[in-house]
């Protein structure tokens, strides 16, 4: 089974904070995503990662970066946290490259509250 | 628009019930389709994969694709309280680079 680690499943910053969010998947998997769920809004992409290194920019990039050192892990940073960032954060991975179609899996989330 | 569209519900049933999940969308180039059940305080987890239009059946549930009418559809026969859960459906067009694109989910609750 393919599993998919977040670090935190409850986290609770205050807003201005540098806020670090990890994600590790042990399948050895190319492509890594971060997404926020927002009730009536559904998942929406922040950043995803084809490979060691590589980044692209979703749908909602603006107030995150991400970084790919290391191919199983894929952190999620809130430079400077505001209240409008709390939220459900979820991790995914999928295998194969670039273009090969195949399901994403799931972390559990971290709810992210900011104070 | 939305590309993809999904009925939030809330959708309760009785248990033993057949429970139908439906999306819609309006991109013709999505070619592969999916199902996510997500129980509460949980990541989604993946229930159906499809390619092309027709039926594909996993114990309990079927997973229908109508490309003509771009409508998929999750049947749940004989449904169980273990079934309430958001359900949440996605679709990827062909040779874009695994961006998903996915319904907002419905909520169903099974009632013993």
């Amino acid at each position: 089974d393919v599993k998919v680690t977040q670090s935190s499943r409850y986290l609770v910053k205050r807003t201005g904070e540098k806020v670090f969010l990890e994600c590790v998947q042990d399948m050895d998997h190319e492509n890594m995503f971060w997404y926020r769920q927002d009730p009536g809004l559904g998942l929406r992409l922040i950043y995803f990662s084809y490979d060691v290194k590589m980044k692209e920019k979703g749908d909602i990039p603006e107030g995150y970066s991400v970084s790919r050192e290391k191919k199983e892990r894929f952190s999620l940073i809130l430079e400077s946290a505001s209240t409008n960032q709390t939220s459900m954060y979820l991790c995914a991975s999928s295998p194969g490259r670039r273009g090969r179609n195949q399901p994403q899996h799931f972390g559990d989330g971290t709810r992210l509250s900011i104070l | 628009q939305k590309e993809v569209e999904q009925d939030p519900g809330p959708l309760s049933v009785p248990e033993g019930a057949i429970v139908s999940l439906n999306c819609t969308y309006s991109n013709s180039a999505f070619q592969y389709f999916m199902w996510y059940r997500q129980y509460s305080r949980k990541g989604p987890e993946l229930l159906m994969y499809t390619y092309s239009s027709g039926n594909k059946e996993d114990g309990r549930f079927t997973a229908q694709v109508d490309k003509s009418s771009k409508y998929i559809s999750l049947f749940i026969r004989d449904s169980q309280p273990s079934d309430s859960a958001t359900y949440l459906c996605a679709m990827i067009p062909l040779n874009t680079g695994n961006q998903f694109y996915f319904g907002t989910g419905t909520s169903l609750t099974v009632i013993p």
